[in-house]
């Protein structure tokens, strides 16, 4: 079936230091989602990319679309404190009528101040 | 109204309980998800409601039982629990279409003793 994989699986840094994590699909997507999970929070939507090569930027977090459809990144420059959670990155089933999203197993970030 | 609540934020309940989980949106969303997420892992679809009707069920176990009264409610009715079944149980809902992001309640903290 359709499986989003994402590495790595975890992320340390220290502050100031730039993070990325990236996401890879085994089929071509229609749009991915970006979810950021505080530690004992809930997800929360960051972003939705959905053209072949698209760029996003909210303040330090660079998004990328692959060209192909099928990978997408999400890179962070000079982590903050508050950069602390578990990224996740999410597909929507590619079957007809469905509303299933099927999520990447996320990569948790922790930063050193 | 961006919100999605979810009540009660923490249960612990009995293997021989009978206990509901309550979700409620009114964001005019009409897919709605039930959602189980064990620590460090990403949420596990558990069952789909677009336009009330269930639309996917994962193979869950009959002792829960979702409900869709309307489409700003959504339930989780739950019964003869295992401890394995202790979890984070996360309601979400979106626009149906596969263009569109989820929005993630805060979710119930269930224990099952």
């Amino acid at each position: 079936g359709q499986q989003v994989m994402q590495i790595p699986q975890y992320q340390h840094v220290q502050e100031g230091e730039d993070f990325t994590t990236y996401c890879n699909s085994s089929t071509t997507l229609s749009n991915i989602q970006w979810y950021k999970q505080r530690p004992g929070g809930h997800p929360v939507f960051l972003i939705q990319l959905v053209k072949s090569g698209e760029v996003k930027k909210q303040k330090r977090l660079t998004f990328q679309f692959g060209e192909a459809k099928k990978n997408s990144s999400l890179h962070i420059t000079a982590t903050q404190t508050t950069d602390v959670g578990t990224y996740f990155c999410a597909g929507p089933l590619e079957k007809g009528g469905s509303e299933k999203l099927v999520f990447g197993k996320g990569t948790k970030l922790t930063v050193n101040p | 109204d961006t919100e999605v609540t979810q009540t009660p934020k923490h249960l612990v309940m009995g293997m021989t309980n009978k206990k509901s989980l309550k979700c409620e949106q009114h964001m005019g969303h009409r897919a709605m998800y039930w959602y189980k997420q064990k620590a460090k892992k990403p949420p596990e679809l558990m069952f789909v409601y677009s336009y009330e009707k269930l639309s996917i069920n994962e193979s869950v176990p009959s002792r829960f039982s979702p409900e869709c009264p309307n489409s700003s409610l959504l339930n989780l009715h739950l019964h003869a629990l295992q401890p394995e079944d202790s979890a984070l149980y996360l309601c979400a809902s979106k626009l149906t279409g596969l263009s569109y992001e989820q929005y993630f309640g805060p979710g119930t903290r269930l224990t099952v003793t």
